[in-house]
């Protein structure tokens, strides 16, 4: 099956500084990735749609300039947490549409980072 | 290696009951959530289960058996609206999720 994996799987810092999450597609293309935030025990939230070669797409009420997201190539997409306070410590997951796939609501999820800042 | 299997897919009937199951083999285990997702939007939180036993909320029932590796999303009374992909997730040792492929799930009036 189709696999997306995540890097850093964890990760702290220090308060103000930037962190960078790598989302990539092992064996597929992706011309879709998505990035989420889980709270504790709660749902996914969706925060943007990132698009190959294009700006991603925000959902309301996240920040563009906070969480800048680069989809530079079919196969990865990067989330920056910029200037990340306490509060930005979350799970943060990404998915990946596989391109060409039948079932076009097919969505391969990644194992998470989980990040904490100090 | 770290391994969660459920069906591809399921049909059933409006107003009747339905059991999708999963099994799981992980390193470590700290709990496991199962989503809804209907086609074109996010998933959608549905139950998380981190101790034996079943968990009830409305029509949507979870199970869990640590010692089994298994878990079962229960829904009753379905209605059209349920067809939708049901996603198995299990947080490991880690705290990194593991994923199900999902299943979908096929309503028929």
């Amino acid at each position: 099956g189709a696999v997306v994996s995540q890097h850093p799987s964890w990760v702290i810092c220090k308060s103000g500084t930037s962190v960078k999450i790598e989302c990539r597609s092992l064996d597929f293309q992706a011309t879709t990735m998505f990035w989420y935030r889980q709270f504790p025990k709660q749902s996914l939230m969706l925060m943007a749609t990132s698009n190959e070669g294009s700006k991603a797409t925000y959902e309301q009420g996240v920040e563009k300039d906070k969480f800048l997201i680069n989809h530079a190539s079919l196969t990865l997409s990067t989330l920056t947490v910029t200037s990340a306070h306490p509060e930005d410590s979350s799970f943060y997951i990404c998915s990946a549409r596989e391109e060409g796939a039948g079932d076009t609501d097919t969505q391969y999820f990644g194992p998470g980072t989980r990040l904490t800042v100090l | 290696g770290q391994n969660i299997d459920q069906p591809t897919e399921m049909t059933a009937t409006e107003g009747a009951i339905v059991q999708i199951n999963c099994t799981y083999q992980t390193s470590g285990f700290n709990g496991l959530f199962w989503y809804q997702q209907h086609a074109g939007e996010a998933p959608t939180f549905l139950s998380y289960n981190v101790l034996d036993g079943l968990e009830e909320k409305g029509r949507f029932s979870s199970f869990l058996s640590r010692s089994k590796g298994y878990s079962y999303l229960l829904l009753k009374e379905l209605q059209m609206k349920d067809s939708a992909s049901y996603l198995c997730a299990v947080m490991d040792s880690n705290y990194q999720l593991i994923w199900g492929a999902g299943t979908k799930l096929i309503i028929k009036p």
